[in-house]
C-alpha cells in the first residue's frame, strides 16, 4: 500500500529538549515536504527536498532543520523547540515524473501533534 | 513569500444544500488544486487545474481557475454529511518543467453539515 508514515503521532515535550519526527515514503517519489498546520494559517511550508541532499527553506523554516540521506526518509529536527512550535506537523510526498497531475499531487502523512511546554 | 486568502472561514448548511468558496492570491499561480482534510487525517487532494479559465468537475465538485491566475472557487452541490472537513485551496507555480512540490496553501474553510 502507498503511504507516507510519520512517527511519533503525538508527542508531548518540554522546552529545549531536542527533538526528531520521522517520515517515511514508499513511493519512490523525489519530493518531500514538511508543513505545520496551525487553526486560521492553514498548512505552511517549513522546507522541502527535491530529491536526496538537496533541501531549501520554506516559508516557515526558523526553528527547524531537516536531512535527506536517503530518497524515503525525510526527518524534521527541533534542536530546541519553544512553545510556539506546539502544532500540527504534516510530512508529504510527491513524483517528479509522469504527467502533470501525478507531479501536483501531494500524499500526506497522518500528522504529528506536537506540544511544546 | 505569496499568500492566499481563503474564505469562508467556515460554514454550517443542512445536508442537501450548495455549498461555494474561493481563493484568492495576492500573485499569480499556474497551478490551483482543492484538498479536503477529514479529521484526524492529512489533506486528500480533490481537484487540479491548470489552465486560465478551465472549470473542471469530479462527482459533486466543481472548481474553477479564475481567469486573472489570481483566484479559484469550489463548489459542492446537494452536500451530504461526508463532506464534512476542511477544505483547502493551494497553489503550485511551475518553472523549467517542475513545481518542486512546493505548496503554498489557504488557510482553509471548515464546513459542517447537519443532516
Amino acid at each position: 500500500e502507498a503511504q507516507v508514515t510519520q512517527n511519533p503521532r503525538y508527542l508531548i515535550t518540554v522546552t529545549g529538549k531536542k527533538l526528531t519526527v520521522t517520515c517515511s515514503q514508499n513511493m519512490n517519489h523525489e519530493y518531500m515536504s514538511w508543513y505545520r498546520q496551525d487553526p486560521g494559517l492553514g498548512l505552511r511550508q517549513i522546507y522541502y527536498s527535491m530529491n536526496v541532499e538537496v533541501t531549501d527553506k520554506g516559508d516557515v523554516p526558523e526553528g527547524y532543520k531537516v536531512s535527506r540521506k536517503e530518497k524515503r526518509n525525510f526527518p524534521l529536527i527541533l534542536e530546541s523547540p519553544s512553545p510556539n512550535q506546539t502544532s500540527l506537523y504534516f510530512c508529504a510526498s510527491s513524483s517528479a515524473s509522469g504527467a502533470r497531475v501525478e507531479q501536483d499531487t501531494q500524499y500526506f502523512g497522518p500528522g504529528t501533534r506536537l506540544t511544546v511546554l | 513569500g505569496q499568500q492566499l486568502n481563503q474564505s469562508p472561514q467556515s460554514m454550517f448548511i443542512q445536508e442537501g444544500e450548495d455549498v461555494s468558496m474561493n481563493c484568492t492570491s495576492s500573485s499569480i499561480f499556474n497551478t490551483w488544486l482543492w484538498y479536503k482534510q477529514d479529521p484526524g487525517e492529512g489533506p486528500v487532494l480533490l481537484i487540479a487545474l491548470y489552465k486560465a479559465g478551465e472549470l473542471t468537475s469530479n462527482g459533486r465538485l466543481t472548481a474553477q481557475f479564475g481567469i486573472t491566475r489570481k483566484d479559484s472557487f469550489l463548489n459542492i452541490s446537494a452536500s451530504i454529511p461526508s463532506d464534512v472537513g476542511i477544505y483547502f485551496c493551494a497553489g503550485q507555480l511551475w518553472a523549467g518543467g517542475t513545481s518542486y512540490g512546493k505548496l503554498t496553501f489557504g488557510q482553509g474553510t471548515i464546513l459542517t453539515v447537519h443532516p
